[in-house]
């Protein structure tokens, strides 16, 4: 089975921090991914990474970055975290074999920024 | 740019009644549609994709969706609901030269006993 875990349940912030968000995943999967969220919105891409090091924009990436170093582990970093970040943040891979490839997710950060 | 209109925000039937939950989409060229179930405080849970080939598409669950080209419909049913169906759903759409799928809003299904 394929897992993804990421590293908090429920996270609170405050206002102004650095808040890093960690997502891993035991399939070897080259396609990584973070989205947020937000009720009657659905989700919403944040960050791609389609390999290590690489990275593309989503829909939403406006106040995050992120970091991918090994092809497991995928970051999502809010540089000065503030209270419209309040979410629930989902992490995601998959592979990269079309059209095979079917993104799973983890269970979710709720995060709260103070 | 890809979109999914779900029109229902919710969905409220008997158990044992048939299900139905419905998801709407654009996407330039054809497209990869898939549905996706939320259970409280828990992750997206891969129900079942339509690629190619038959309309009719069979998941988990009991669960099956049909596609539908000419109305860009892709709507999820279940023949006999159970209480154990209630849970948020997710219809998404990716164009088939594209990783990056688009999600609808969701639709929150009740079942009652």
């Amino acid at each position: 089975d394929v897992k993804v875990t990421q590293s908090s349940r429920y996270l609170v912030k405050r206002t102004g921090e650095k808040v890093f968000l960690e997502c891993v995943q035991d399939m070897d999967h080259e396609n990584m991914f973070w989205y947020r969220q937000d009720p009657g919105l659905g989700l919403r891409l944040i960050y791609f990474s389609y390999d290590v090091k690489m990275k593309e924009k989503g829909d939403i990436p406006e106040g995050y970055s992120v970091s991918r170093e090994k092809k497991e582990r995928f970051s999502l970093i809010l540089e000065s975290a503030s209270t419209n970040q309040t979410s629930m943040y989902l992490c995601a891979s998959s592979s990269m074999d079309r059209p095979t490839d079917t993104q799973y997710f983890g269970p979710g950060t709720r995060l709260t920024v103070l | 740019a890809q979109s999914v209109a779900q029109p229902e925000d919710q969905v409220n039937v008997a158990e044992g009644n048939p299900l139905t939950v419905k998801c709407t989409y654009s996407v330039s060229g054809n497209p990869y549609l898939f549905w996706y179930v939320q259970y409280p405080n828990r992750g997206l849970q891969f129900l079942l994709k339509y690629i190619t080939g038959d309309n009719l598409v069979k998941g988990s669950y009991g669960f099956e969706a049909e596609f539908n080209k000419s109305q860009t419909s892709f709507h999820l049913k279940k023949p006999s609901a159970l209480v154990s169906d209630s849970a948020l759903y997710f219809c998404a759409v990716s164009p088939v030269n594209d990783y990056k799928l688009s999600f609808g809003a969701g639709t929150t299904v009740t079942v009652r006993a």
